[in-house]
């Protein structure tokens, strides 16, 4: 298996334009996870999803950011409008039904809003 | 909630050498499980190792094992033989199966001098 892949690796986008990342997770995998990493409040996270289902999005920061994931290999985190501070790297991780084995983490998508 | 807590933002060791990365955590559950991650200038999250809470004996993984002391929730991470490749952030987490999320320490840069 190829692990998780993220996509795009890089972003850069002017304020107030509407910014897309993208998430295939491991084949099997039944749960995933959105992170936000960043100097001053090191990994956070976002949403996750069980069985494509959102089960906890309390780390979302704002409604400007909104998850989905239509299907078992894909997930989409969006950002609409986007703001200078939400400049991190996102990470979508995945994980089987045992998830006290840990995660499996993408790459992560720099994104850096000018 | 669960916290992480890692007291060291650096720390640097000379090639050969063992280091120590000290995690402490705060929870009221009993079963649980402790990961440790690294995170090479690559970005990508790599799994260390894994420690399970009703287990006494310490994990070991070839160079890498831990200092679990339940009663004192305290994890440390002991690097032995320390390699240039080992140099990277490294991240303590904490999961709990009731919450079904993995929550991480803030990291510590570990420096491996030649």
């Amino acid at each position: 298996d190829a692990g998780v892949i993220q996509s795009p690796r890089h972003e850069v986008t002017e304020m107030g334009q509407e910014v897309t990342l993208r998430c295939k997770p491991i084949s099997g995998h039944n749960s995933l996870f959105w992170y936000r990493q960043t100097m001053m409040r090191g990994l956070e996270l976002l949403i996750y999803f069980n069985n494509n289902v959102p089960i906890d999005d309390s780390g979302m920061p704002e409604d400007r950011f909104s998850a989905k994931m239509p299907n078992a290999s894909f997930s989409t985190l969006k950002i609409q409008p986007s703001e200078p501070r939400d400049s991190a790297v996102y990470f979508c991780a995945s994980s089987s039904g045992n998830s006290n084995y840990g995660y499996t983490f993408g790459s992560g998508t720099r994104l850096t809003v000018v | 909630a669960q916290t992480v807590t890692q007291s060291q933002p650096e720390m640097s060791v000379q090639e050969a050498e063992t280091v120590t990365l000290s995690c402490t955590y705060d929870t009221s559950e009993s079963d649980y499980y402790l990961f440790w991650y690294k995170q090479p200038p690559s970005r990508q999250m790599i799994l260390v190792i894994r420690q399970e809470a009703y287990k006494q004996q310490n994990a070991t993984e070839n160079r890498f094992s831990v200092n679990f002391q339940k009663a004192a929730k305290s994890f440390s991470l002991k690097i032995s033989d320390s390699q240039l490749g080992d140099a990277a952030m490294y991240f303590c987490a904490y999961f709990w199966g009731g919450s079904e999320k993995l929550v991480f320490g803030k990291g510590t840069k570990l420096t491996v001098n030649p």
